[in-house]
């Protein structure tokens, strides 16, 4: 069975750019996460999917970041215009269903760096 | 609002010896999911072991046990007989149940980054 697949894998771009990444969960995965993990901190919980719906973006700064899953299936997130603060590794995770038990699995991320 | 600390930044264990990871938790929540996971230098999240609110028993998997004490609110991990292969970062993660069903993403706490040493 194939993982979470991410890209791209790693990303520099200046501040007030903007950047978009990529995620495609694993097959039948209907719930869908992003997470950003700052250096030396752990993963926050960006906003997470079920299908095609947004269940929980509350910690999402909409000022400058977007996301979308169109059909369900693969996801987009998007920062325009990036900030200094924002470099990070950015996190996708899918899960079978969006109950307690069921573990989250995680992509290998994308490491953005803004300068 | 949920919470997870991890107070051990970091720890050196000799190989072969056990470690505990240390993890308290807080939420108001009745039902919720306490998670551990391994961040190896290479990036990649590895899920570990899983312990529910309701679950008498603590939860085992292989080499590792989750000591879950609810009264204190503590969820540390086990990990016996150590290998150099656990060198990596490990977090504490929970979950709560949301309003409307289903469950929330997962809230991290900053981790410990174990090295074992040979």
């Amino acid at each position: 069975e194939a993982g979470v697949a991410q890209s791209p894998r790693y990303k520099i771009i200046e501040k007030r750019q903007s950047v978009a990444f990529w995620c495609n969960p694993i097959s039948g995965h209907a719930t869908l996460y992003w997470y950003q993990q700052i250096l030396g901190q752990g993963p926050k919980l960006l906003i997470q999917f079920q299908n095609n719906g947004v269940v929980d973006d509350s910690q999402l700064p909409k000022d400058r970041f977007s996301a979308e899953r169109l059909k369900g299936v693969d996801s987009t997130l998007k920062i325009q215009p990036a900030k200094l603060e924002d470099s990070a590794v950015y996190l996708c995770a899918s899960s079978d269903r969006p109950f307690m038990a069921y573990e989250q699995y995680f992509g290998p991320g994308t490491r953005l760096t803004v300068t | 609002a949920q919470k997870i600390t991890q107070t051990q930044p970091g720890m050196f264990v000799q190989e072969k010896e056990a470690v505990t990871l240390d993890c308290t938790y807080d939420t108001s929540d009745q039902s919720y999911g306490l998670f551990w996971y391994k961040q190896p230098s290479s990036g990649e999240m590895i899920f570990l072991i899983y312990q529910g609110s309701y679950d008498e028993q603590n939860a085992t998997e292989g080499r590792y046990s989750l000591n879950f004490q609810k009264a204190r609110k503590s969820a540390n991990l086990v990990i016996s007989a150590s290998q150099l292969g656990d060198s990596a970062m490990y977090f504490c993660a929970m979950r709560g149940v949301k309003s409307g069903g289903g469950a929330d993403g997962l809230t991290f706490g900053k981790g410990t980054h174990l090295i074992i040493q040979p």
